[in-house]
Formats: structure tokens, sequence, C-alpha cells
């Protein structure tokens, strides 16, 4: 079981703007920088934010996202079908001493 | 262009050993660190290990630590995995990834680990 926490599905229709938490604890998202991947189903994740709030080049503006105490959020706005893939956010855990991902967020353009 | 190629995966029975190997191209292999992350069927992502670039300093996740050992070679570009006493558990997609700004931010495209009788 993940220690860091994210819903399970997520969902919304064409330009939306649409939310993924993900929950931790002060030893992972409280004292370390987290990233964010997304994975279209059958293939490698991919890159999509890092140090927090950092878009790698080629990712679009419309991806953003933030960290507050022990939480952290993505942020997808004008939401469009090729965004429908699974998002996992993750964090260096100081207490394991390992990577941490969360369980993932499966987004549904209706 | 900046790749990964993952290679080594099979079927393997119970209490077996594989090893896998991630050839990198593009990029200065040696002076990154680099990561091995794994998917269960269905499931999602979970770290296995990563080393640092000279190969100093490794990592595990507790669920395979001494049963697996991550090493690479800096002259021929290339990461390894070598995974021992592998159980019905290990079943997964192996990535290799490469380390950089805190971030993975090179992915390889995976090699398939089925472990089964």
């Amino acid at each position: 079981q993940s220690v860091l926490t994210q819903p399970p599905s997520a969902s919304g229709t064409p330009g939306q703007r649409v939310t993924i938490s993900c929950s931790g604890s002060s030893s992972n998202i409280g004292s370390n920088i987290v990233n964010w991947y997304q994975q279209v189903p059958g293939t490698a994740p991919k890159l999509l934010m890092y140090s927090n709030n950092q878009r790698p080049s080629g990712v679009p503006d419309r991806f953003s996202g933030s960290k507050s105490g022990t939480s952290a959020s993505l942020a997808i706005s004008g939401l469009q079908s090729e965004d429908e893939a699974d998002y996992y956010c993750a964090a260096w855990d100081d207490s394991l001493n390992g990577w941490l991902f969360g369980g993932g967020t499966k987004l549904t353009v209706l | 262009e900046v790749q990964l190629v993952e290679s080594g995966g099979g079927l393997i029975q119970p209490g077996g050993s594989l090893r896998l190997s991630c050839a990198a191209s593009g990029f200065t292999f040696s002076s990154y660190w680099m990561h091995w992350v794994r998917q269960a069927p269905g499931k999602g992502l979970v770290w296995v290990s990563r080393i640092k670039s000279d190969g100093s300093n490794t990592t595990y996740a507790d669920s395979v630590k001494g049963r697996f050992t991550i090493s690479r070679d800096n002259a021929k570009n290339t990461l390894y995995l070598q995974m021992n006493s592998l159980r019905a558990e290990d079943t997964a997609v192996y990535y290799c990834a490469r380390a950089t700004s805190g971030s993975m931010d090179v992915w390889g495209q995976g090699s398939t680990v089925t472990v089964s009788s």
C-alpha cells in the first residue's frame, strides 16, 4: 500500500479544469520535492512535473503543480482527450530511504 | 536522441535468477544516477533501486533488499539489475530511468519479468 495517497480516479469534460491530490507525511512530501508522472496505458511513464511545480520542456502550460505542507496537487486546465492517462506523484522518503510513488489516479476525459 | 532500452526479461520459475540490462545512448551515461522502477500487472509504479553515477552508492527498496543487485558498466553505457530468489510477487514490467534534478526524466520502454512455475 502506497504511503502517498491519491484518489484512484478523476474525470472531467473537455475544456474543464481537473485537480489530482497527493497526500503524504513529514518524512516525504513534507521535507522533499514532489514529481508527477503521466502514463498512457501500455506505454512507459513520462515526467510531467518536477521540483513541485517545474514543467519539463515540451509539457504544455495547461499542467501546473503545487505543494503545501504534506500534500501536493496537479492541476490540468483546458482538459483535452489526449490527457486521458494515469497520473502518479512521487517523493523521496527520508524514513524509508527510498522513493515513493502514489497509487496513481486514472483520469478519464468524458 | 536520448534513449534507454531494457532487455533480459522473460519467464522464470520461483527461486530462479534473471539479469536485466538497460542500454543507454544519446547522453553521458557516466554522469547520471540511474533507477529501476517496476509495475506489476494492473498496478502502480514501485521504485526498486538506484545507483550513483560512478557505482559507488546503491539503495534498495525493502522488498528486494538482499535479493536484487543494481550495478553499472560506464564503459559499456549499461545499467544492470541482477535478480535472485525470484518470487511470484516480483512479476512486473521493469523500467530503467535516468535521474535528473531529483526526478526520473528519461524512461526505457520496459522489460517484462514473469515469475511462475
